[in-house]
Parts: C-alpha cells; structure tokens; sequence
C-alpha cells in the first residue's frame, strides 16, 4: 500500500533537547494522527489533526497539520528518557469506507541518551 | 479511552499449521476491525478490513484464503493463518474503530508476535 514519507528515521538525542519529526505525502488526507509504539506493542495514538493549519499540543507534544494537506510535523520539547520509542505519522481521507483506512508513515526510531 | 485486546501476544507454530488470532474491543463496540502486519524495523501495512456481519475486504496481495478474517460479533474479530509457513513470521495488529470518539479514531491491540518455525 502506499506510505508517507516520514523524516529523519531515526534520531539520537540528548536528554533535555527538543525533537522534530516530518511526514509529507504526494496526496491530500483530511486527517493526520501521530502515533508511538513501544517494541513489542502495539500503536498508541498521541495526537490527531482534524484541520488544515491546526496546531495542537498534548503535554511536551506540539503537531500541526499543514496547510496544503499534504504534510505534518511532530514535535516534541524537553525530551526524557520514556519517550524512546518509535514514532509514526498517519493519514486518513474521511469518515467512511475504504477512506477510514490510515496510511502509515515509514516511521522515526527516537534514542535518548542520558 | 478505548481498550482493543488480542489474544495471543504471541504464539510459535509449525510450519503447516494454522494459528487464530482474536482481536476484541473491551468497552466499545466495533462495526469496523483493522488488521495489520508489521515486520522488524517497518511501518504497518494494512492487510484487510473486518466488517461485523459481513465479508472483510483485502487489501491488493493479501491472500484471502490465506488470511481468514471472521468478525461474527461487534466486539470480536478473528484473524487465521491457514497453513502457516517462515515468511507469515511477523507482528500482526488489530485496531478497532470507535463510535464514541470522532470519526478518525482508531484503537490499536498490543499486538500478536507469529513464529513460524
């Protein structure tokens, strides 16, 4: 199926520094989510964008969903040692149907070092 | 929030043999079921989506007969790996859509780990 493009893929960073991650698509979506998932778990849904140009926080977590629709940025401020993990962009087209589906990102492997 | 469960976590099997997976919604109903399949260091792929009462659509090079999908009630989907080989080694997730949240919620299970020796 087709995948977003999600930047950079992996990241080692300090304690205490802020993150940024990006997902660009060739197509519109009219949803993006932000996701993490922990080895051996499943996804868990962090942030989710419902308007062109909305920008919303959640704790240390800021995302905005781009005002051509075709893109999203994570960021996140202050890091800590829980938020290793891999993070995943995602897109969705609309409420119903085959639209629901989401279209996931390729993923960021976020390290934080002590 | 909603809570997706599966059921096994994980599971080792021969080669040959089939392996059900149960995917349940624990405090919502679900008319609509998401598997997924996840290899190391990748994204998720969609494979199909459950539809309670009805037949699941696959996704393009999913194998139906292969994958068998049965979402008989609108808390329980069910996944089966019909004679399971190496390659079918992966993660499979469900997620579960939930009517009380907006319309792009979806919940995911933690995840079932398939060894196929």
């Amino acid at each position: 199926g087709q995948q977003l493009n999600q930047s950079p893929q992996s990241m080692f960073i300090q304690e205490g520094e802020d993150v940024s991650m990006n997902c660009t698509s060739s197509s519109i979506f009219n949803t993006w989510l932000w996701y993490k998932q922990d080895p051996g778990e499943g996804p868990v849904l962090l942030i989710a964008l419902y308007k062109a140009g909305e920008l919303t926080s959640n704790g240390r977590l800021t995302a905005q969903f781009g005002i051509t629709r075709k893109d999203s940025f994570l960021n996140i401020s202050a890091s800590i040692p829980s938020d290793v993990g891999i993070y995943f962009c995602a897109g969705q087209l609309g409420p119903s149907g085959s639209a629901r589906q989401l279209t996931f990102g390729s993923g960021t492997q976020l390290t934080v070092l002590p | 929030g909603a809570v997706v469960s599966q059921h096994p976590s994980r599971v080792i099997c021969k080669s040959g043999t089939s392996v059900k997976i149960e995917c349940r919604s624990l405090d919502f109903q679900a008319t609509t079921m998401f598997w997924y399949r996840q290899f190391p260091k990748q994204s998720l792929m969609l494979m199909a989506t459950s539809n309670e009462g009805s037949k699941a659509t696959y996704e393009q090079g999913v194998e139906k007969d292969k994958f068998l999908i049965n979402h008989a009630s609108l808390t329980l989907s069910t996944l089966t790996v019909t004679s399971a080989h190496p390659e079918d080694s992966s993660f499979y997730i469900c997620s579960a859509r939930s009517p009380s949240g907006r319309f792009n919620e979806q919940f995911f299970g933690p995840g079932t780990r398939l060894t196929v020796l």
